[in-house]
């Protein structure tokens, strides 16, 4: 009964740098969220995929942040180029399939991967 | 489009109550409350969809006035494990995807 899973848990590159974190949902769950947060501060939303679709980028910076879920694997959140500013924790969430215009989908959290920026 | 969140922090002793307020400028679907303790996930608490819902978890509970687009989370006879940081999210009816946007968040303290 593994629940959401994110890695790395830290990761530490230098400005110019690529980062890639990953997250695995939890079992029987195709919606995933991504989420960052800055220190003493809340969750920004910053993406919603389903299986091969971006439902919702509206979050998400318009240069150097990309994601994908992918038919197979774990969901990726790619940052390219590094800059200090993007020194977060980044959460993944994962919630049910949607079974109608409900909204309610409760949102289970990854224990969050750490990025630190050089 | 985020909801405000208040007080922004708050410190109680062992056994005191408290009320944390979520307000939203949008119509909602639904109000979801989250605690998140330091270095840790967020975890979910509950949920409220309808106008006028309260809804309990042992000596937590929550309302949800739908008519003012706000709720409220109630933590009574409160204990050092309440510590942590909570977190309105809200489900916006004009937003088609129906993501989750989440308040700024309220610390909480429990001190013995």
């Amino acid at each position: 009964n593994a629940g959401v899973m994110q890695n790395p848990r830290h990761l530490v590159r230098r400005r110019g740098q690529e980062a890639r974190l990953r997250c695995s949902p939890m079992k029987g769950h195709s919606h995933v969220y991504w989420y960052r947060q800055l220190p003493e501060e809340g969750l920004k939303f910053m993406v919603y995929l389903q299986k091969e679709n971006i439902i919702d980028e509206s979050g998400m910076p318009k240069e150097r942040f990309s994601a994908e879920f992918p038919k197979e694997g774990p969901s990726i959140l790619r940052i390219q180029q590094v800059v200090r500013g993007d020194s977060a924790a980044y959460f993944c969430a994962s919630s049910p399939p949607r079974t109608g215009p409900s909204g309610a989908n409760v949102l289970t959290f990854g224990a969050g991967s750490r990025l630190t920026v050089l | 489009q985020q909801p405000v969140q208040s007080p922004q922090a708050v410190i109680l002793r062992e056994g005191e109550d408290a009320v944390i307020n979520c307000s939203s400028s949008k119509a909602l679907y639904s109000v979801h409350w989250y605690r998140q303790k330091h270095g840790e996930a967020p975890v979910f608490l509950m949920i409220l969809l309808k106008g006028g819902e309260q809804k309990g978890h042992e000596k937590i509970s929550a309302s949800f006035n739908e008519k003012k687009q706000q709720s409220s989370l109630y933590l009574t006879a409160s204990q050092l494990s309440y510590s942590g940081t909570y977190f309105c999210g809200t489900e916006n009816v004009m937003d088609s995807s129906y993501k989750l946007i989440f308040g700024s968040g309220t610390r909480l303290l429990v001190r013995p």
